[in-house]
């Protein structure tokens, strides 16, 4: 039973398209993020939402557009996709009380996005 | 705003012999530290954590790190590794807001 599970694994797709990556925690966690990882492997964070509302938005294009329809999804839909969108992105969920987290992330298994 | 640095970014190194990866943090205040692992073509896992106590923090599959936090640091141990712990290493730092800040990872890399 996946506790964080993100859909698809792998999207390949042409420049100029939009594409969604959705995220799914069963653990009753009450935030979430998007972490992306490139090709050096290092990650950053780009969103991240506590019980639906947006709290972490770091620099990234508007052409991201989160999504947290309830405390236990989180999509992430990206518009008119570049090269250098191209990356792993993770999805990560965690226990925040007083905004400090309490305990581990946990992370979905990646989904590959390349753009062609 | 926190950051975090990892010195290795690849070691390379025989089984059976030790291990230490470095991560020092720059933030002022109360921090929590985790080291997470990364096996190829997978997910990050947690090894171990520090919020508070015992400097010394024991995790899994023999991983241990110890926090020193005159010296800003988190480093991570094994006394003997195997080709298994082959892996990307990353230390992270969660201190003010919510979120989770990671080193640049180091590549480890056991020969068998």
């Amino acid at each position: 039973d996946t506790a964080v599970s993100q859909t698809p694994k792998y999207l390949v797709t042409q420049m100029g398209n939009d594409k969604s990556i959705k995220c799914e925690q069963n653990l009753g966690h009450d935030t979430m993020y998007w972490y992306k990882q490139d090709s050096k492997k290092f990650l950053k964070i780009m969103f991240s939402y506590n019980n639906k509302e947006l709290i972490i938005n770091e620099t990234v294009p508007n052409r991201f557009s989160p999504k947290s329809p309830d405390k236990a999804h989180l999509n992430l839909h990206i518009n008119s996709l570049e090269l250098g969108d191209s990356a792993v992105y993770f999805c990560a969920s965690s226990q925040v009380s007083g905004r400090r987290i309490t305990g581990e992330l946990f992370f979905g298994e990646g989904s590959r996005l390349t753009v062609l | 705003a926190q950051s975090v640095s990892q010195h290795n970014h690849h070691v390379i190194l025989s089984e059976a012999a030790s291990l230490e990866l470095g991560c020092n943090y720059s933030y002022g205040g109360t921090v929590n530290l985790f080291w997470y692992v990364q096996y190829p073509g997978q997910h990050l896992q947690l090894l171990l954590k520090y919020f508070s106590g015992d400097p010394l923090v024991k995790g899994i599959k023999g991983f241990e790190a110890e926090f020193i936090k005159s010296k800003f640091s988190f480093n991570l141990r094994k006394p003997s590794v195997q080709w298994s712990d082959t892996a990307e290493y990353f230390c992270a730092v969660s201190a003010a807001g919510n979120k989770l800040t990671f080193g640049g990872g180091t590549r480890v890399l056991v020969k068998p």
